[in-house]
């Protein structure tokens, strides 16, 4: 299946910077959803979106689904040690039940 | 506490010899779904199932095979046929509707020599 495209593929940033990463698709989605994954961990869902132009917030996790129905962004404010992972974003197409696609996910390492 | 469990955390096979990989949910979730996750690349899916006795292929089914005979279980076998089957393996479930947001068990890392 068709691959969504995710960047930045690894950002190194010192603790208390702001993190800002996105997923494009050449099709239309309905559902974006954002998931950290820790070493050896299954991904965990942090923020689900379901209509283009919403924002919404996790803590300091912030993400919007685009209007062009085509891309997604995740934010990180403050960033703390702990935000180390690699993030994942998904979307899913009207016709594809349940049938999501993955980024490849967004490494993101956090120097005190 | 609900969840989806996943067993064993680790599995080490010999070449040519099949292996079954445990997935379990107790959050009453009507599909279920097997992803494999290699590095650097997005999950990709192997397959899934919306009802009980019911199964789809996903984008990457040659080699393994699954069946789906009570609604929380779903156990996935990685055949001999699988040419490349080194990796780590995500077990799924949502809700029911369309765009139910996936919830992960904790993965199986498979490793053949």
């Amino acid at each position: 299946g068709q691959q969504l495209n995710q960047s930045p593929q690894s950002m190194f940033i010192q603790e208390g910077e702001d993190v800002s990463m996105n997923c494009t698709s050449s099709s239309i989605f309905n559902t974006w959803l954002w998931y950290k994954q820790e070493p050896g961990e299954g991904p965990v869902l942090l923020i689900a979106l379901y209509k283009a132009g919403e924002l919404t917030s996790n803590g300091r996790l912030t993400a919007q689904f685009g209007i062009t129905r085509k891309d997604s962004f995740l934010n990180i404010s403050a960033s703390i040690p702990s935000d180390v992972g690699i993030y994942f974003c998904a979307g899913l197409t009207t016709d594809s039940w349940g049938k999501f696609q993955f980024g490849a996910g967004t490494q993101v390492v956090v120097t005190p | 506490d609900g969840g989806i469990t996943q067993s064993p955390k680790y599995l080490f096979r010999k070449e040519g010899q099949n292996v079954t990989l445990s997935c379990e949910q107790n959050l009453n979730h009507d599909a279920m779904y097997w992803y494999r996750q290699d590095p650097g690349q997005g999950l990709r899916l192997i397959y899934y199932s919306q009802i009980v006795n019911d199964f789809q292929k996903g984008d990457i089914a040659e080699g393994y095979s699954v069946s789906r005979e009570k609604k929380e279980s779903f156990p996935l076998t990685v055949t001999s046929a699988q040419k490349n089957p080194t990796a780590f393996y995500l077990c799924a479930s949502s809700d029911r509707g369309p765009n139910s947001p996936l919830h992960f068990g904790n993965g199986t890392r498979l490793t053949v020599t």
